[in-house]
């Protein structure tokens, strides 16, 4: 089984830009959540999507936004870069039921300059 | 609010010798606890995880952790470390209230390890 899947794995992008990174959950996992890892602030929740669904959101501003398609892969969007912005971005996917874990992809490296 | 704490940023072991990372956290439920692994520029490992029941888990590369209820506390060991357990190790609360997943994260812990 094909384990989580982001693309790309790094970009570079200006300020003021926007970008959108992509999620492919494990098959049949329905949840799909994002983290943002910096090494000040470490790993953070970003927002979680379940069938389509934005379940919870993170202490993020507005610019951060995300969407979930019927086939469960995820995007995520990032208006108006910061240089703040620069992190890890990681996506973790989760049956969406029950006592279950989740399993994370290798994440997006963005880099804003 | 749930939070987890990670005493120890860094520490050094030498190979075959033993470990334990500490890991505390603060929450008000039963809580389902990780821990995960991160090699640099990867992403996060799953090493092993608790939901009910014996408080004693095994994982992965042979790791185990132990729930403590009363010392609010989830410390993973390894009797005998390895040269390729050197990495980052992230302890993590899960917060599944309202029908929602997030999880909490520690700071992590680094380790080095001397051959």
């Amino acid at each position: 089984k094909a384990g989580v899947t982001q693309t790309p794995r790094y970009l570079i992008k200006t300020r003021g830009q926007q970008v959108t990174l992509s999620c492919s959950p494990i098959s049949g996992h329905r949840s799909v959540s994002w983290y943002q890892q910096t090494p000040g602030q470490g790993l953070q929740f970003l927002f979680e999507y379940f069938s389509e669904t934005q379940r919870n959101k993170g202490n993020f501003p507005g610019r951060f936004s995300g969407r979930q398609f019927s086939n469960s892969r995820s995007e995520m969007n990032v208006s108006t870069l910061e240089l703040g912005d620069s992190a890890l971005y990681l996506c973790a996917s989760r049956q969406g039921s029950g006592n279950t874990e989740a399993f994370f992809g290798q994440g997006t490296r963005l880099t804003v300059v | 609010a749930q939070s987890v704490t990670q005493p120890d940023i860094h520490i050094t072991v030498s190979e075959g010798a033993s470990l334990e990372l500490r890991c505390n956290y603060s929450y008000g439920a039963t809580p389902y606890l990780f821990w995960y692994v991160q090699s640099p520029g990867q992403g996060l490992q799953l090493l092993l995880k608790y939901f009910s029941g014996d408080t004693l888990v095994q994982g992965i590369k042979g790791f185990e952790a132990e729930f403590k209820r009363s010392q609010s506390s989830f410390n993973l060991r390894k009797p005998s470390v390895h040269w390729s357990d050197a990495a980052e190790y992230f302890c993590a609360v899960c917060d599944s209230g309202a029908g929602s997943y997030q999880l909490t994260f520690g700071k992590g812990t680094k380790l080095s390890v001397i051959p």
